[in-house]
């Protein structure tokens, strides 16, 4: 069965500076897709980013970047020039197109993150 | 579109009454999905349907949980009889096939006592 580990509980950052959030994850699928989702306070799960796992390029939106190491399966997610409102719980999730459902997740514990003013 | 819509957001309800939580999807959608999220055991998927079509509950903890979507627009999670170990949030997530984002509504933060 496919697991997702996020082996960071929590992460604190300063304002402007960047963070990196860890994610493993174990498949024997070769064609999946990865996602940082983030869950403020408010509870909204907001999709921040997607990775598909046959693109070998990093997936970018923004601030946000992952680095994508297939052989490794990891999957971290990096953070630049934070600002307060990036201050959430971020959750690495996983899927595969196995039974036709690309949107079945598999979400890893999260990793809660306090930025500093 | 207003995004996934669940309903109601809180819920407070005593041991053993029944508990129905809901949920619109976004317009088109053809997959819905419930999930629920705990302390203990994070966010869990517990069943998805396919143009209203229950395709996988394996995840539905016990038979006291059941669900339903008599159509494209509404979906319900129903809980009977509940427990307070059912004291969770549950969200409902909507996508369309071919599309990997999923979008979530806002959950339904359920509370049994």
């Amino acid at each position: 069965a496919q697991t997702v580990t996020q082996s960071q509980p929590e992460m604190s950052v300063q304002e402007a500076e960047t963070v990196t959030l860890s994610c493993t994850y174990d498949t024997s699928e070769s064609d999946y897709y990865l996602f940082w989702y983030k869950q403020p306070p408010s509870r909204q799960m907001i999709l921040v980013i997607r990775q598909e796992a046959y693109k070998q390029q990093n997936a970018t939106e923004n601030r946000f970047s992952v680095n994508f190491q297939k052989a490794a399966k990891s999957f971290s997610l990096k953070i630049s020039d934070s600002q307060l409102g990036d201050a959430a719980m971020y959750f690495c999730a996983y899927s595969d197109p196995l039974g036709g459902a690309t949107n079945k997740l598999i979400f890893g514990t999260g990793t809660l993150l306090a930025v500093q003013p | 579109d207003a995004g996934v819509i669940q309903s109601p957001r809180h819920e407070v309800t005593e041991m053993g009454q029944e508990v129905t939580l809901r949920c619109k999807p976004i317009s088109g959608h053809d997959y819905l999905f419930w999930y629920r999220q705990t302390m203990m055991r994070g966010l869990e998927l517990l069943i998805y349907f396919n143009n209203n079509v229950p395709i996988d509950d394996s995840g539905m903890p016990e038979d006291r949980f059941s669900a339903k979507m008599p159509n494209a627009s509404f979906s319900t999670l129903k809980i009977q009889p509940s427990e307070p170990r059912d004291s969770a949030v549950y969200f409902c997530a909507s996508s369309l096939w071919g599309d990997t984002e999923a979008f979530f509504g806002q959950g339904t933060r359920l509370t049994v006592v």
